[in-house]
């Protein structure tokens, strides 16, 4: 299938930006999904980008789509120590009405 | 809480061992979904239901057997499983297809050790 490229860990400092990348290879994905896992926790919906879209913002969160390069970003503002988790990178698949793609997973870890 | 519950949260079996993983969600969704989630590798998309129907079934092995007897419940039979099954087994719902995007809502997984 196509494939959705995270790294797979990041660190930042409390009170800094974080900035977790995902690049993706189909580009008839028509929408774009950033899910958090926290640990023992299933995955919990963040926000989502339709592809005609370039900037999506909610509160601490910004989502950046660059359609012509395959680049998704998610930047979280003042990152906070809760916010340490893993953030799932996925792409809805067209070949499938169902199916999303994800990517690996990108552990982020907030130090105070 | 995410409107989808899947018990038991965690479970050993044996190898010889029939068992059953439970999904309930609350959403009063359509779509539900088994996802399967091991460590170091995307998450793997195991079975989808539609309406109580199976409309996708990706290549899993038939010891792995699903279940949907209405758009609220489904199940995950277990039987003669192999170690490198253990994973993470999540179940989720949405309210039609994601290609129309629609979100997926995840319950909390169901961590199983096969030994």
């Amino acid at each position: 299938g196509e494939d959705v490229e995270q790294s797979l860990f990041l660190s930042v400092r409390e009170g800094d930006s974080s900035v977790i990348n995902c690049t993706y290879t189909d580009s008839s994905s028509t929408y774009l999904y950033w899910y958090k896992q926290e640990p023992g926790a299933g995955l919990q919906l963040l926000t989502y980008i339709f592809s005609n879209m370039d900037m999506k913002q909610d509160q601490r969160l910004t989502v950046l789509l660059n359609k012509k390069d395959k680049h998704l970003s998610l930047r979280i503002a003042d990152t906070q120590t809760g916010d340490s988790a893993i953030y799932f990178c996925a792409e809805s698949a067209p070949n499938s009405g169902y199916a999303l793609n994800f990517g690996k997973g990108t552990s982020l870890l907030v130090t105070p | 809480e995410t409107g989808v519950t899947q018990t038991p949260r965690h479970l050993v079996m044996g190898m010889t061992n029939k068992k059953s993983l439970k999904c309930e969600q609350h959403l009063g969704h359509n779509a539900m979904y088994w996802y399967k989630q091991s460590a170091k590798k995307p998450l793997e998309l195991m079975f989808v239901y539609s309406l109580e129907e199976r409309v996708e079934n990706n290549s899993v092995p038939s010891r792995f057997s699903p279940e949907c007897p209405n758009s609220s419940h489904l199940f995950l039979h277990l039987h003669t499983l192999q170690p490198e099954d253990s994973a993470l087994y999540l179940c989720a719902s949405s309210q039609g297809g994601t290609i129309s995007g629609n979100t997926i809502y995840f319950g909390e997984g169901s961590w199983l050790t096969v030994v």
